[in-house]
């Protein structure tokens, strides 16, 4: 069964500067997708970037990018010049290419942006 | 395109009622999702719909769980004999066709408490 752990239940990050979060998944499949999601306080889940396995070439979202190492099982997310409307709970997610195609979620990372 | 729908927003019930929500998909989108996110946590998987056909459920799904979505249009999950374990944010998904990588939309969510 595939996992997708998020081991940081809080980050704090200046305003207008870098952070990154990790996520790890363990999986025996070759293809697959990964995705990080946003979701603000009593708001809806947001799609904030995703990244086919397949591809070696790390996905790139204006400000968000991914450092995806698929032999590590290893997706973080990287926010550049922080902005106080990107505080929120990110979730890693992972799904399969058949079947259902069912995300499985991490337990989340809290961002808090401080001024 | 107005999104996902989810009704009602909160509800607040005595353990032991029946409670029904309720999900809208985006029109065209023939796959539906319903997850339970408790606090702390990231959504699970609960169960899936391709048109108006369930595929899936997870183990999760108690018997005390059903779900619909007559016409593969709007879809509904019902509780009965709510327990106060079943207190949690019901979330609901829907994407447009297999192996479609830009994930999925969600719904805002129902925030159910059991008291």
């Amino acid at each position: 069964a595939q996992t997708v752990t998020q081991s940081q239940p809080e980050m704090s990050v200046q305003e207008a500067e870098t952070v990154t979060l990790s996520c790890t998944y363990d999986t025996s499949e070759s293809d697959y997708y990964l995705f990080w999601y946003k979701q603000p306080p009593s708001r809806q889940m947001i799609l904030v970037i995703r990244q086919e396995a397949y591809k070696q070439q790390n996905a790139t979202e204006n400000r968000f990018s991914v450092n995806f190492q698929k032999a590590a099982k290893s997706f973080s997310l990287k926010i550049s010049d922080s902005q106080l409307g990107d505080a929120a709970m990110y979730f890693c997610a992972y799904r399969g290419t058949s079947g259902t195609y069912k995300y499985i979620f991490g337990t989340g990372t809290r961002l808090k942006v401080l001024a | 395109d107005t999104g996902v729908s989810q009704n009602p927003r909160h509800k607040i019930t005595k353990r032991g009622q029946n409670v029904t929500f309720r999900c809208d998909p985006i029109s065209e989108h023939n796959r539906l999702y319903w997850y339970r996110q408790t606090l702390g946590q990231g959504p699970e998987f609960l169960t899936y719909f391709q048109n108006e056909a369930q595929l899936e459920k997870s183990r999760l799904l108690s018997d005390r769980f059903s779900a619909e979505r007559p016409k593969g249009s709007f879809s509904t999950l019902e509780i009965q004999r709510t327990e106060q374990g079943d207190s949690a944010m019901y979330l609901c998904a829907s994407s447009l066709f297999a192996g479609n990588n830009y994930g999925y939309t969600f719904g805002s969510g129902t925030r159910l408490t059991v008291v």
